[in-house]
C-alpha cells in the first residue's frame, strides 16, 4: 500500500473548523483514500473516505486535489470531543481481505 | 453501523501464563479479521489476518508460536498471547473486514489492554 504523510500534531479552537491535511504523492489509481480518528484508550473509529470526489458525511467532509496526491479532512466546527489522533490510509481496491496499514497520524487537540 | 466487540477490556496476568482475547462481529459475518497492537504513543502495528476456517496469516516479525489465533466461527476470533512476559503488554485491537471491497469501511473493537507483570 503507498504510504501517507500526515503533520504529528495540529491545534485548533473549539468551535473553529480544522483542515487536517494528508500528502500521498504515490497514490495509484485504484487506492482509495480512507480517515480514522482513534480517542484515548479506544479502537479506531471510521471517519469518511474517497476515491476522487470530495465527499461530506455527519462527522466531516473530505476534499481531494485533483491530482489525488493529497487529501484535506475537514471538521467543520470542533468539539472537545474531536481531540484525537487522525489517521489517512490509503487503501487498494484490490487489497485482498481489507486490512489497513497505519501511519503515524495526526493527534488533534482542542482548546475549549 | 457494524459493530465490532472485544472482551475483555483490560487483563492483568502473572508473567508465564497465557491470556485469550475474544474478537466478535455483532451483526454481520466476518470472514476475515485483524489483529493489531499499539504500544503507548504510538500508532497500530498489524499483527496478523485471521481467516475464518483456515490459519491465519501473520505480518513479518510476529512470532505465531506466541500469538495463537483462532477464527473458528464467522463472528469470533481469539488472540491467544502464550507465555506472556511483561513486553507483552499492550493496547490490542481487532477490526473486522467487511466484503473485499476497499471502498467499505472497517469496523474496530474497543481495544483490550493487557498487562503482564
Amino acid at each position: 500500500d503507498a504510504k501517507t504523510t500526515q503533520p504529528n500534531s495540529m491545534e485548533s479552537n473549539e468551535e473553529e473548523p480544522v483542515h487536517l491535511p494528508c500528502n500521498h504523492s504515490t497514490i495509484s489509481g485504484t487506492d482509495y483514500i480512507h480517515w480514522y480518528r482513534q480517542l484515548p484508550s479506544q479502537g479506531p473509529e471510521y471517519v469518511i473516505h474517497g476515491l476522487t470526489s470530495n465527499v461530506n458525511n455527519r462527522m466531516a467532509s473530505l476534499a481531494i486535489a485533483e491530482d489525488r496526491k493529497s487529501s484535506t479532512l475537514i471538521l467543520h466546527r470542533a468539539t472537545l470531543r474531536d481531540a484525537a489522533v487522525y489517521y489517512c490510509i490509503l487503501r487498494d481496491l484490490y487489497n485482498q481481505g481489507g486490512k489497513l496499514i497505519f501511519g503515524q497520524g495526526t493527534e488533534l487537540s482542542v482548546k475549549p | 453501523g457494524a459493530v465490532v466487540s472485544q472482551h475483555p477490556s483490560r487483563v492483568i496476568c502473572k508473567s508465564g501464563t497465557s491470556v485469550k482475547i475474544e474478537c466478535r462481529s455483532l451483526d454481520f459475518q466476518a470472514t476475515t479479521m485483524f489483529w493489531y497492537r499499539q504500544f503507548p504513543k504510538q500508532s497500530l502495528m498489524l499483527m496478523a489476518t485471521s481467516n475464518e476456517g483456515s490459519k491465519a496469516t501473520y505480518e513479518q516479525g510476529v512470532e505465531k508460536d506466541k500469538f495463537l489465533i483462532n477464527h473458528a466461527s464467522l463472528t469470533l476470533s481469539t488472540l491467544t498471547v502464550t507465555s506472556a512476559h511483561p513486553e507483552d503488554s499492550s493496547f490490542y485491537i481487532c477490526s473486522a473486514g467487511l466484503p473485499r471491497s476497499s471502498g467499505a469501511e472497517a469496523f474496530f473493537g474497543q481495544g483490550t489492554r493487557l498487562t503482564v507483570v
